[in-house]
């Protein structure tokens, strides 16, 4: 069964540093990547996804990530985090085992101090 | 006004009592989805289902149980064999786009359930 690990359990950073949340997957086949977004208060929203194609993928609100399949890794950027990216951010991994669901990993909250 | 509803918002459980959480979606999609979301564990399978009367066990199944007579519907019974389960629980569905094994999931606001 695959698993997803997400090292970084909670990231506190300041309004304009650098962000780079870690993900790295288990499973040696086909696999469609995604990161989702839980504000304070919302529900889970989707970020980015990957299914095939350029490897670095771009999505909402200046975040991207790259997926580097000889790392099993999908990790999540963004050049300047604002206050407003606090929240709890989950990658999430289908392989294409007949299985639709989705496995995710644990979770990192970041924290952006003003 | 298209989406995934979930209801109620906050559900209190008494002990050996079982309570239905209620999913409903209007986005036309097959699959659906219960997880379970506990603080520093993300989000666990419980079950799900790609087609009407038809479902799965995830990897949490148990003290859980479903149904899916509809496509749009999809409640999960949390039974009083469930231990532990003050839990917030989140549905999700999907559709498969631009060809097989292409599809995203999409979530409801969530239920959280809490234990009298």
């Amino acid at each position: 069964a695959q698993s997803v690990s997400q090292h970084n359990h909670h990231v506190i950073l300041s309004e304009a540093a650098s962000l780079e949340l870690g993900c790295n997957y288990s499973y040696g086949g086909t696999v469609n990547l995604f990161w989702y977004v839980q504000y304070p208060g919302q529900h889970l929203q989707l970020l980015l996804k990957y299914f095939s194609g350029d490897p670095l993928v771009k999505g909402i609100k200046g975040f991207e990530a790259e997926f580097i399949k000889s790392k099993f890794s999908f990790n999540l950027r963004k050049p300047s985090v604002q206050w407003s990216d606090t929240a709890e951010y989950f990658c999430a991994v289908n392989a294409n085992t007949g299985r639709r669901a989705l496995t995710f990993g644990s979770g990192t909250r970041l924290q952006v101090q003003p | 006004d298209g989406g995934i509803t979930q209801s109620p918002k906050y559900l209190f459980r008494k002990e050996g009592q079982n309570v239905t959480l209620s999913c409903e979606q209007n986005l036309n999609h097959d699959a659906m989805y219960w997880y379970r979301q506990d603080p520093g564990q993300g989000l666990r399978l419980i079950y799900y289902s790609q087609i009407v009367n038809d479902f799965q066990k995830g990897d949490i199944a148990e003290g859980y149980s479903v149904s899916r007579e509809k496509k749009e519907s999809f409640p999960l019974t949390v039974t009083s064999a469930q231990k532990n389960p003050t839990a917030f629980y989140l549905c999700a569905s999907s559709i498969m786009a631009g060809g097989p094994f292409r599809e995203t999931q999409y979530f409801g606001p969530g239920t959280r359930l809490l234990v009298l």
